[in-house]
């Protein structure tokens, strides 16, 4: 079975600080590769996603992603954060083909809180 | 456009009652997920209806819980016998024909069993 593993449950950092949120999953086969994002009171949204070709994605908001195969990792960066990146983020993943095609499976989720 | 809603969205109920859970998905999307967002647990699968399919049931947590979708678009999930352990936001989301890596989520209902 997959499983996603977030490593950071609280991340707290300054305005302008430098983000790196981990992600490790485990599968054996192809993956697509989540970062979802739940700004307090709203949906959970998509930040960006990775399918094939270049493992490193950019996503909204500046934030990028790298897929690391030989890591199985995932994680997620930004240069410099904002008050407004005050969220709580999850990984997931799902298999890129097969039976279990379209659920995700999602880490715990880290928490990020920016200080002005 | 209009993205996918659930209702309600806000739950509390006794121990022991039944619950019903409403999701309408993104006009048009075949695929409809459930999941379960429990307090520090992150988000656990449910249950996947894709078109005419038989559903995927495999992350239901027991026979308590069940889900039908009706004309291919509305989704009900069901929980009889409540118990405290179901309290925990129940996201549904939607997905289009062939896309199914590609989720949209509906606000959640927030379920609280007393």
């Amino acid at each position: 079975a997959q499983s996603v593993s977030q490593h950071n449950h609280h991340v707290i950092l300054s305005e302008a600080a430098s983000l790196e949120l981990g992600c490790n999953y485990s599968y054996g086969g192809t993956v697509n590769l989540f970062w979802y994002v739940q700004y307090p009171g709203q949906h959970l949204q998509l930040l960006l996603k990775y399918f094939s070709g270049d493992p490193l994605v950019k996503g909204i908001k500046g934030f990028e992603a790298e897929f690391i195969k030989s890591k199985f990792s995932f994680n997620l960066r930004k240069p410099s954060v904002q008050w407004s990146d005050t969220a709580e983020y999850f990984c997931a993943v799902n298999a890129a083909g097969g039976s279990t095609l379209g659920r995700l499976y999602f880490g715990r989720g880290t928490q990020l809180t920016v200080w002005p | 456009g209009a993205g996918v809603s659930q209702s309600p969205s806000n739950k509390v109920t006794e121990k022991g009652k039944d619950v019903e859970l409403r999701c309408d998905p993104i006009s048009g999307h075949t695929a409809l997920y459930w999941y379960r967002q429990s307090l520090g647990q992150g988000l656990e699968f449910l249950i996947y209806f894709q078109g005419n399919s038989a559903p995927d049931k495999s992350g239901l947590p027991s026979d308590r819980f069940s889900a039908e979708r009706t004309g291919g678009s509305v989704s009900t999930l069901t929980i009889q016998r409540t118990q405290q352990e179901d309290s925990a936001v129940y996201l549904c989301a939607s997905s289009p024909l062939g896309r199914a890596d590609t989720q949209y989520f509906g606000p959640g209902t927030r379920l609280t069993v007393l």
